[in-house]
Formats: structure tokens, sequence, C-alpha cells
């Protein structure tokens, strides 16, 4: 299967841990997007990556939260001391070539904080 | 500002009845794009369908057509002869030309009953 994995699938963290999510794109995709859904809502832009490069992070908390894509590897979304607030279904997408590309989705990991 | 709006929270219908889905979306941008996703109960998105802005051919897969009109700016999403597995939430969303991020409207939760 060559589509966006995500792991975990889901995650319990307690208040103040860390959580860390992660993503791997579809194979030949340099693009890497994150998004949030909370609970009963639409998704929301957090960042946007290129291998080694933050392009977009317009949509990202201003503290707690971070992302990279580095040449090896997965994206990662770290959240720092996490809250309940940030109890959400968090999404990967990638495209080929960004801008207008088609960016498709992988299966989200759902972290609850206790 | 972009914005893409889906006044329609919930709906449901029998099996077997056509069910229209709208749409509506906000932008300054003349060049820009616009997307169907579909969220089913099991959580992850699949992408439906993206349409440009200067494409206005309606389209047709199956039993799911797409009506894009700019005059009143407009997507709607119809599902012909629905099927209990066409319940989902359906996302419409936006993206520009020039940027990455989508824009993704509030979601309408759609529900077939046998």
């Amino acid at each position: 299967n060559a589509g966006v994995m995500q792991n975990p699938r889901h995650l319990v963290r307690r208040r103040g841990q860390e959580a860390r999510l992660r993503c791997s794109p579809m194979k030949g995709h340099s693009h890497v997007y994150w998004y949030r859904q909370l609970p009963e809502e639409g998704l929301k832009f957090m960042v946007y990556l290129q291998k080694e490069n933050i392009i977009d992070e317009s949509g990202m908390p201003k503290e707690r939260f971070s992302a990279e894509f580095p040449k090896e590897g997965p994206s990662i979304l770290r959240i720092q001391q996490v809250v309940r607030g940030d109890s959400a279904a968090y999404f990967c997408a990638s495209s080929s070539t960004g801008s207008t590309d088609t960016q498709y989705f992988g299966p989200g990991t759902r972290l609850t904080v206790l | 500002a972009q914005k893409v709006t889906q006044a329609q929270t919930e709906i449901s219908v029998v099996e077997k009845e056509d069910v229209t889905l709208d749409c509506v979306y906000e932008t300054r941008d003349t060049t820009y794009y616009l997307f169907w996703y579909k969220q089913p109960p099991s959580g992850e998105l699949v992408f439906l369908i993206r349409r440009n802005s200067f494409d206005e051919q309606n389209e047709i897969s199956g039993r799911y057509s797409w009506n894009f009109q700019k005059s009143t700016s407009s997507f709607n999403f119809t599902i012909t002869a629905s099927q209990v597995v066409d319940s989902a939430v359906y996302f419409c969303a936006l993206t520009r030309s020039s940027a990455s991020k989508i824009i993704f409207g509030s979601g309408t939760r759609l529900s077939i009953r046998p």
C-alpha cells in the first residue's frame, strides 16, 4: 500500500507529557501538510513542510507545537506539555509538487489527553 | 479572505433517495481549486474530486455528480440513488493556486437509512 502512513493511529497521553505523531508521505511525494480536526469540527491547516524546510506554519499554535520533515525519515509533529484541549485527530497529507497538486490524506492519529 | 460554508450540518434520507450537499465558497482569487472529501465513520479522509476555477463543466462519476457555478460561488455535490455505505461526513474545501493550505468547510453529516 503506497498511501500516506501515520502512526500511531491512537495515542493517549496525560497532561504535561509529550506527544509525537509520525507521517510517512506517499512514495514520490516530498510535500507534507498537517491538519487538526477538533471533535465535531472541520479540518484546520497547521503547517506545510518540504524536506528540511518549513514552508508555511501560519496555522501552528505559537507554543508547544513544532514540526519537522528531515531529509531521511518521516515527518514528525511534536506537542510538548499536552493539555486536554489538544485532544483531536491529527491528519497528515502529502502531495508530489505542492501548491495546486492534490493532497492525499493519511488515516489520522487520534490523540486523547487525560 | 477565503471561506467555505456548508450550511447543512446534518442530512438524513432513506436509501435510494437522491441527496444534494451544498457548498458555497468565498475567495478573491481568480484561480483557485475546489475539492470534496468524504470521511466515513472509520475516520479516514477520502478524496473525491478536484475542480479548478476555469473548468465549470459539471462532472459525473457513477452515482456522484458535481455542479460548479461560479456565478453563485457554489460547488454542490449530488448523490443519486443513495446507499447506506454513503453515510459519512462530507467536506467541501478550497485552495488558492499559489498557496498551500486547504480551507475546509465544517462538513455535512449524511445518514442514509435502510
